[in-house]
């Protein structure tokens, strides 16, 4: 099974701010199979980055994934105040799919 | 519009059983493999089970397989997952979730979830 370490557990900043996310995994993610979610409080998860680096539908520019094999990183350029929340990586390239613990994004 | 609307929920003692289901509108239904995610108290998410669009594949995780049954029945768009045995480790939310394209698992369209609960 594929773990995914995310970092830091709590990040705290300011609107305005640059916001940098980590998701290391245990071992290699092939064709970069790494998507990212943001979960607000009673909202079930939404999709922000699938392949690594490409932004589902609607998703504003000012997020941007990066990475491959076993680091990826999720950049929030310019965070809004609707950009607080959760956010989880998640590996879909070996069985059984695998999500990170999270990455809780605070105002500071 | 695409939606997931799940049901059956609640409290169950440990070592019973609960069948949840997921009713999908605004998409062919029969044409996707669906999944259950579901999210623990204060933590993160843990995918439980896979069914392929016709009923052909399914997969589970380790940590129900052998008492949870995933299905589907496409006459009525809607997905089931029978859960047997139950223990107080699976209480979580538990989320119907839809693959954003074909032979793909990463998910566009969640469910709003359902609770299930699992105490004496």
């Amino acid at each position: 099974e594929s773990v995914l370490t995310q970092s830091p557990g709590t990040l705290s900043l300011s609107p305005g701010e640059r916001a940098t996310l980590s998701c290391r995994a245990s071992q290699s993610v092939r064709y970069s199979y790494l998507a990212w979610y943001q979960q607000k409080p009673g909202q079930p998860p939404r999709l922000l980055i699938y392949g690594a680096s490409s932004r589902a539908t609607g998703i504003p520019d000012r997020f941007t994934g990066s990475g491959s094999g076993i680091d990826f990183t999720l950049t929030i350029t310019r965070l809004e105040p609707e950009d607080f929340a959760v956010y989880y990586c998640q590996q879909y390239d070996t069985s059984p799919i695998t999500f990170g613990r999270g990455t809780r994004l605070e105002i500071k | 519009e695409v939606q997931l609307v799940e049901s059956g929920g609640g409290v169950v003692q440990p070592g019973g059983s609960l069948r949840l289901s997921c009713a999908g509108s605004g998409f062919t239904f029969d044409g996707w493999a669906l999944h259950w995610v579901r999210q623990l108290p204060g933590k993160g998410l843990e995918w439980v089970s896979f069914i392929a669009w016709d009923g052909s594949k399914t997969d589970y995780a380790d940590s129900v397989k052998g008492r949870f049954t995933i299905s589907r029945d496409n006459s009525k768009d809607s997905l089931h997952l029978q859960m047997d045995n139950l223990r107080p480790e699976d209480t979580a939310f538990y989320y119907c979730v839809k693959p954003y394209a074909a032979f793909v698992s990463f998910f566009d369209v969640w469910g709003q979830g359902i609770q299930v609960t699992v105490s004496s």
